[in-house]
């Protein structure tokens, strides 16, 4: 498969656990947040997406959290299964440009053990 | 509904030689946005095209180059490819601003 970074940061969860996956950004402007995870030989896939008038949203087994404050989102993934297994991207849009210009965090790989 | 294509999945080139890469977006999307991903820098943005106009661009030298077609269609063109433009370029369709963008399989570019 496709190596898509060398030195990420590694969660390694049980299976059946929980994962807490954090992201840090930069800019304040930013106003739509995107979760993303990429399995190798593939694109990213969209996971859960929050806007910056929210801090908490919820999908099927995860949750993403927002901090305005602090420039932190999180992503939670309840009972942790072994199709877990990816590196998680967390994604930015800026408020005021015009479309669509995702920065991306630099990821996390998550390794589910049975 | 169809994801988003594109096409071809794996291309070797040589140093000097130009690319063609070309995305197919999700039937009614009209933003196409392009994606350079390295292991060294991650995942960064090219260019995002919406109705056939450029709207947004990222920090890529004039090398690289894209357009959309009447249809949403979108191609990004490298051209004089050097060793480092080795990587997985990325196309992504949204409906509109601030939706979800879904991204393809990407095409694996080698230049040797």
């Amino acid at each position: 498969g496709e190596s898509v970074g060398l030195h990420l940061p590694t969660l390694s969860v049980q299976e059946g656990d929980n994962s807490i996956i954090n992201c840090a950004y930069s800019n304040s402007a930013s106003d739509y947040f995107i979760w993303y995870k990429q399995e190798s030989g593939k694109g990213p896939q969209f996971i859960i997406d929050i806007r910056s008038n929210m801090d908490k949203r919820q999908g099927q087994r995860v949750t993403v959290l927002l901090n305005k404050t602090v420039k932190h989102l999180s992503l939670q993934i309840a009972a942790t299964q072994p199709g877990d297994s990816a590196v998680y991207f967390c994604a930015e849009n800026i408020r005021g440009a015009a479309g669509n210009k995702l920065t991306f965090g630099g990821g996390t790989r998550v390794l589910v053990k049975p | 509904k169809a994801g988003v294509t594109q096409t071809p999945r794996y291309l070797i080139k040589t140093r000097g030689q130009q690319v063609t890469l070309s995305c197919s977006p999700i039937s009614g999307h009209r933003s196409v946005s392009w994606y350079q991903q390295t292991p060294g820098q991650g995942l960064q943005f090219l260019f995002e095209y919406f109705s056939e106009t450029q709207r947004n661009k990222g920090n890529f030298p004039g090398r690289f180059s894209g357009r959309q077609f009447s249809n949403s269609r979108s191609e990004m063109n490298v051209s004089t490819l050097e060793l480092g433009d080795s990587a997985l370029y990325l196309c992504a369709s949204s409906g509109s601003m601030n939706t979800e963008a879904f991204f393809g399989q990407g095409t694996r570019l080698t230049v040797v």
